[in-house]
């Protein structure tokens, strides 16, 4: 079964919009993260965003906000204002146990979305 | 401070041929990452390492193998390279947030 779900291959959204993409998990563990890194054209992968499974409050950075759904096993990204330079593909990414002493911190990626940004 | 670094950034093989991705990072990490990434499949796991002298296999190792020389330098080998392993190969270090390298278009004919 798959971890992580993203839903939509491709979204078209038009400049200054906000934009939700969906991300939904799949674990039995109580102690989990999320992720969301963004990959522009250029091919590096950019950390976006997390959210600790225990965190009261949803995750925010700049423009990029996480609304964190535990009981729908939800974790959408949502950016305000879009601009140009926000098309890329965008994944989201789950964190979790076993855990080492040394910080073994394993991910499990979605396949992702590609966001265009239309002017 | 160059984070991780990866070489080469592309290669071409033909299919039996072997060859070694390099990668570095010098933030002091314990924890080092191989994935791979294919169209429509997101990042894959291939093999990990929590820390110096220890290595495992991650979701898809068969194929491959790794080497943690040291705290800084972690390798990836294919020793014959299949037509499969074609992808964009991806170096990861740290553990809460993971830094990665700028990635190894490979390509097996």
């Amino acid at each position: 079964a798959q971890k992580i779900t993203q839903t939509q291959p491709g979204m078209f959204v038009q400049e200054k919009e906000a934009v939700t993409l969906d991300c939904t998990y799949d674990t039995s563990d109580q102690s989990y993260g999320l992720f969301w890194y963004k990959q522009p054209s250029s091919g590096e992968m950019i950390f976006l965003i997390y959210q600790g499974s225990y965190d009261e409050q949803n995750a925010t950075e700049g423009r990029y906000s996480l609304n964190f759904q535990k009981a729908r096993k939800s974790a959408n990204l949502v950016i305000s204002a879009s601009q140009l330079g926000d098309s890329a593909m965008y994944f989201c990414a789950m964190r979790e146990p076993p855990y080492s002493n040394f910080g073994n911190e394993k991910l499990t990626f979605g396949t992702g979305t590609r966001l265009t940004i239309i002017p | 401070n160059a984070g991780v670094t990866q070489t080469p950034k592309f290669q071409v093989l033909k299919t039996g041929q072997s060859m070694t991705l390099q990668c570095a990072q010098d933030m002091n990490h314990n924890s080092m990452y191989w994935y791979r990434q294919d169209p429509g499949m997101g990042l894959r796991l291939i093999y990990y390492s929590a820390s110096e002298g220890t290595t495992d296999k991650g979701e898809v190792p068969n194929g491959y193998n790794v080497s943690r020389l040291n705290k800084r330098e972690f390798s990836l080998r294919l020793e014959s390279a299949a037509p499969s392993q074609t992808s964009v190969y991806f170096c990861a270090s740290g553990s809460y947030e993971q830094f990665f390298g700028p990635g190894t278009r490979l390509t097996v004919l």
